[in-house]
Parts: C-alpha cells; sequence; structure tokens
C-alpha cells in the first residue's frame, strides 16, 4: 500500500540558508501535519493542513512556513537556518479528522552546518 | 514543560514474558491517548489508543490502560516476540474531536527490547 513519501530524505545546509521539505499523503488523504524531532527528544508538532487551508499552528518558529497544495502535498519552507533547526521532519497525513491516529512517513533529516 | 513522560529510556524483555510501557501526563485536558513504535530509519506507527471515558483497550496482544485519578496509561503486550523490539512513544491530544485531532504531545520514548 501506498504511504506517506518525504522529500529529500537527508539535505545539508550551512547557516542562513533555505531549506524546503516536501511531503506527499496517502492518497485520498486530505489532512497534512508536519512534526519536528531533535536528536534525542521527542517529536514536536509544528502544524497541520485540512484541505488546503491551515488547520491547526504549533511551535513553528516565525521562519517557517508551510502550505498544502491542490494536489493535497505539502512543502515545509524553512529560512535562515540556524544550528538548532538540525533535526528529523516528519510529515504525517490523515483522512479526514481522526482522532490522533496519523500515517507518518520515514522523515526527511536535516543537518545545519 | 514535558506535559507527557516516559520515565524509562529502555526496558529490555524475554521472549514470550509481558512487557510494561508506562506514560504520565499533567495536561488535564488530555482527552485521548495513543501508543505509536518506531522502527530505526522509519516513521511512527500507530498501535493502539484509548479514550478518556474507557480505562482499558484491546487490541490482539497489546493492551492499554488509563487510570484517570493518576494521570497515568500503560502499555502491555503479552507475549512480546523479538519484532516488537523497537521505540515506544507514548502521545496524547487535548479536546479530541475538536480542531487538535492531529496535534499530538508525545512522550520521549521508551525502547523495547525483546530477546530470543
Amino acid at each position: 500500500a501506498a504511504g506517506v513519501i518525504q522529500s529529500p530524505r537527508h539535505l545539508i545546509k550551512e547557516k542562513r540558508e533555505t531549506a524546503t521539505l516536501k511531503c506527499y499523503p496517502i492518497p485520498r488523504h486530505d489532512t497534512v501535519y508536519w512534526y519536528q524531532q531533535g536528536p534525542g527528544q521527542d517529536p514536536q508538532f509544528l502544524i497541520s493542513f485540512y484541505e488546503k487551508m491551515q488547520s491547526d499552528k504549533g511551535s513553528i518558529p516565525d521562519r517557517f512556513s508551510a502550505q498544502q497544495f491542490s494536489d493535497y502535498h505539502s512543502e515545509l519552507n524553512m529560512s535562515s537556518l540556524e544550528l538548532g533547526d538540525s533535526a528529523l521532519y516528519f510529515c504525517a497525513s490523515s483522512r479526514g479528522r481522526p482522532t490522533g491516529e496519523l500515517f507518518f512517513g520515514e522523515g526527511s533529516r536535516l543537518t545545519v552546518l | 514543560d514535558q506535559q507527557v513522560k516516559q520515565n524509562s529510556p529502555s526496558l529490555s524483555v524475554q521472549e514470550g514474558r509481558i512487557s510494561i510501557l508506562n506514560c504520565d501526563y499533567t495536561n488535564s485536558m488530555f482527552d485521548y491517548f495513543l501508543w505509536y513504535k518506531k522502527y530505526p530509519a522509519e516513521g511512527p506507527t500507530f498501535l493502539i489508543s484509548i479514550s478518556s471515558i474507557k480505562d482499558k483497550n484491546e487490541d490482539g496482544r497489546f493492551t492499554v490502560f488509563l487510570n484517570k485519578s493518576a494521570k497515568h496509561l500503560s502499555l502491555h503486550i503479552v507475549p512480546s516476540q523479538p519484532g516488537d523490539s523497537a521505540v515506544y512513544f507514548c502521545a496524547a491530544v487535548a479536546n479530541a474531536g475538536g480542531t487538535s485531532y492531529g496535534k499530538l504531545t508525545f512522550g520521549q520514548g521508551t525502547i523495547l527490547t525483546v530477546h530470543p
């Protein structure tokens, strides 16, 4: 069965650069969520979209922005990268609004040097 | 401020025995709880959940118990199998059924190792 696809899987950037992560949800899933997991930490909720509209916002820095497109894929844009942005970024998707039962992708590992 | 806490970083169990993973929470607004399992280089995978109106939910070898008064939940795996070896995350949702349905607050995770 198709899963959540994230790209790129690995990304290395310098400080102050910009990075874009992409997420392709499971077919017919209309809701996308972004989570950030720092080294040795638990995943932290960043932001979510339902039917291309932002539906909830967590601890997402102002330097980050995200959107969901007409084909339901989502992109997370990160600017003025800092060393502390180095983390594993997970995208998850769901169909409708099930409580908490999300399907996660394998993650995109961002390293900021 | 860690609102969901898994105080045991790791747990080692013999195959066939019971694995008990524990989780405590502090936010009284949490009303839905989940367990996710994570293998290396993979995303978390949903395992089992429980609503705050219940105190037990069972799915095959996995049972989750919720003690609301103690703000504590646990995951029991019986019998444990080597393939169960993974990181287990406890997660909680506040105001489930509202707008924060996908906003999970995770614990730090517990590494479970099941020895053959």
